[in-house]
Formats: structure tokens, C-alpha cells, sequence
């Protein structure tokens, strides 16, 4: 089965510092794997998806992911952040049973930028 | 934006109350889904559907019944809502497309208050 683990439930950051958000999966299968982000009181907006064609992966917002499977690793990162960047993020890996493809979520990271 | 539509969007209700969220899409999607968000555990499937009348269980569904008589339409059903129901429920829909597998795109929210 597959599962997702995000290391931290908490990241805070300063204003221009690099963001890394951790997320390890477990699949039996070749991953798709994915980065959401949630912004007080609002749904998830897709911020960038892995599907096997590059190992690192550009997102909106100027977020980046880097697929490592040897590590079984699907870190987020940022090279500078910004107040806006505040907001939780969700890793999430797509799991196939029967046929009907649905995500299995991480816990969550709340990230806390400081000025 | 995926064309997806929840309502209500804010409700509180009485022990004991049925509860219907209603989950509408305007893109034709084959694949849609219901999860709830609670702090610290996530986003976790309660049920999905892959089609009209096809329907499944996911993770957390006890407590929980849903309906699609068509496919624009998946409704989620609290028979009898207790206090434990109080969460912050979405919808998703899943598209698909050749070599990139599906992505799932989330609505706005329905925020649940049983008391």
C-alpha cells in the first residue's frame, strides 16, 4: 500500500531563505507523486506533480521537487522565500486499487515565513 | 479551476441531523471523490466514485454514504451526524491524461460544525 511521511509538521523560515519541505513516500509501484498547497480557509492548489519524465520537477511559485528514488523522496524546495509562501503543504502519492486511481495524503507541513 | 462547485460551503447542525454535502462538476470527469481534513491527520478519503451509480469506500467512510445519479453530481450523506463529523470536507475531481497518470484537482471546501 502506499503511504506518504512528511518530516516536520512545522517550518519556519526567514524572508529569503531557502524553504525545504520533506517528504518521503512508500510505493510498491512507480510513483506518481504530488505537492499541494493550502492557504488559510481555502481548498489545495496543485502546486507541481512527478509522473517519471524528469526527476526534478518545476512548479507554480517558483517551487521545485526532486524525485530520488533511491531515497524514496519527493523533497520540496524553494531557493528564497517569500511572506506569501506561508501556508501549509501537503505531500501526496497516487495509489491504483481495483482500477480507481485516489491520492493518499501526508500529514501535512505548516510553513511559518518571519520577515 | 476545475469547474468544481460544494455547497453549502458553511453549516452547523444538531446532533442526530442528516447532513447532505453536495459536490457539482461541470467538466464531465468520470473520477470524483470526497475527503475530509482534520488537523493533524491530513486529507483522508471517505468515499469516490468512478462513474455514475459506482461508487466505493475509502479510508474513513463509516458514518458516511454517498450517491452520483449522474455524472455531474456526487453527494455525501451524514445519516446521523455526530460531534466526530466536524470537519472541513472536500471534493475532488480526477483528470487523466496519456503518459502523465491522473491529477486531482480539490474544491473549495464545506466547513461542518455538528454541535
Amino acid at each position: 500500500a502506499q503511504s506518504v511521511t512528511q518530516l516536520g509538521s512545522h517550518v519556519s523560515v526567514s524572508e529569503g531563505a531557502l524553504v525545504l519541505l520533506r517528504c518521503n513516500y512508500s510505493s510498491s509501484v512507480p510513483p506518481y507523486l504530488f505537492w499541494y498547497v493550502q492557504y488559510p480557509n481555502q481548498g489545495l492548489q496543485l502546486l507541481l506533480k512527478y509522473t517519471s519524465a524528469a526527476t526534478l520537477v518545476k512548479g507554480i511559485n517558483g517551487f521545485e521537487a526532486e524525485f530520488k528514488k533511491s531515497e524514496t523522496s519527493f523533497h520540496l524546495t524553494k531557493p528564497s522565500a517569500h511572506m506569501s509562501d506561508a501556508a501549509e503543504y501537503f505531500c501526496a502519492v497516487s495509489a491504483t486499487q481495483g482500477g480507481s486511481e485516489k491520492l493518499v495524503f501526508g500529514k501535512g507541513t505548516k510553513l511559518t515565513v518571519n520577515p | 479551476d476545475a469547474g468544481i462547485t460544494q455547497s453549502p460551503r458553511h453549516k452547523v447542525t444538531e446532533t442526530g441531523t442528516p447532513v447532505t454535502l453536495r459536490c457539482h462538476q461541470t467538466e464531465n470527469h468520470r473520477y470524483m471523490y470526497w475527503y475530509r481534513q482534520d488537523p493533524g491527520h491530513g486529507l483522508r478519503l471517505i468515499h469516490y466514485s468512478y462513474g455514475v451509480k459506482d461508487t466505493d469506500k475509502g479510508e474513513v467512510s463509516d458514518g458516511y454514504s454517498v450517491s452520483r445519479s449522474k455524472t455531474e453530481d456526487f453527494l455525501l450523506t451524514l445519516e446521523s451526524a455526530t460531534s466526530s463529523q466536524t470537519s472541513v470536507y472536500f471534493c475532488a475531481i480526477s483528470t487523466r491524461t496519456p503518459n502523465s497518470g491522473n491529477t486531482i484537482y480539490f474544491g473549495e471546501g464545506s466547513w461542518l460544525t455538528v454541535v
